[in-house]
């Protein structure tokens, strides 16, 4: 299985937005879902949403209350999670993983994580 | 639905076994017969990696060392024979509805 890459490092000021993309295999994006996971420093794993790629049907964690937006892109089998109005609460590692397209479950395989820092 | 791990410290010394608990504040039984329920361990500077799913299906390549058991609202991880490469944060996680939550996290070091 082939890991999903994404972006690199972000260092951001409170009150804008990051886009974070990940890139996947053809076979990944035709079968399967992506699945956005967030872990704050020292904190545990927070699902932020997930995308069936070739439906674009997305869905997000209403805890984030609208400020996330997934998308994926067929002509470069990558996905993205936007993440807007951004505040120090935000600063965390954002990670993709392949999923289950059926149901929520089976993370495998995840991003080498992207570090995001907001901050003034 | 609410995902509670115990114990949230783990040491270990080699060769012992470990059991690590996670109750879900709901059932994860679905009604196709199974329970939404994922292991994974995050090991010293990487990301997470899948260790079993829907509770006892080991994921490639982890050792039959590692045995997930449990239905409902009461599930367990197992790692019969522990080894220094077990060092890590082992998650819960459940899969059955959104927002899909894990656990606390259980950190297992080594005596």
């Amino acid at each position: 299985q082939v890991q999903p890459v994404q972006s690199g490092a972000e260092a951001k000021r409170p009150g804008s937005s990051v886009k974070v993309s990940c890139k996947v295999s053809e076979d990944t994006f035709n079968n399967y879902a992506l699945t956005w996971v967030r872990q704050a420093p020292g904190q545990g794993l927070e699902w932020m949403g997930r995308i069936i790629p070739t439906l674009g049907l997305a869905v997000s964690a209403e805890e984030l209350k609208g400020r996330v937006t997934i998308t994926a892109d067929k002509s470069t089998t990558t996905v993205y999670m936007e993440l807007s109005s951004l505040g120090s609460g935000d600063t965390a590692i954002y990670y993709c993983a392949r999923s289950s397209d059926a149901y929520y479950n089976w993370l495998d395989p995840w991003g080498q994580g992207t570090l995001v820092i907001v901050s003034s | 639905i609410v995902m509670t791990q115990s114990p949230l410290s783990l040491p270990v010394t080699p060769g012992e076994a470990a059991s690590i608990s996670c109750r879900s504040s709901q059932s994860l039984l679905h009604s196709n017969g199974y329970n939404y329920l994922d292991w994974y361990v995050q090991k010293p500077g990487q990301s997470p990696q899948l260790l079993i799913s829907l509770v006892s299906n080991r994921a490639s390549g982890v050792p039959d060392r590692f045995t997930g058991s449990g239905s409902g609202t009461d599930f367990t991880l197992t790692i019969s024979r522990v080894e220094a490469e077990d060092v890590g944060l082992y998650y819960c996680m459940q899969g059955l509805q959104t927002p899909i939550t894990f656990g606390q996290g259980t950190r297992l070091e080594i005596k």
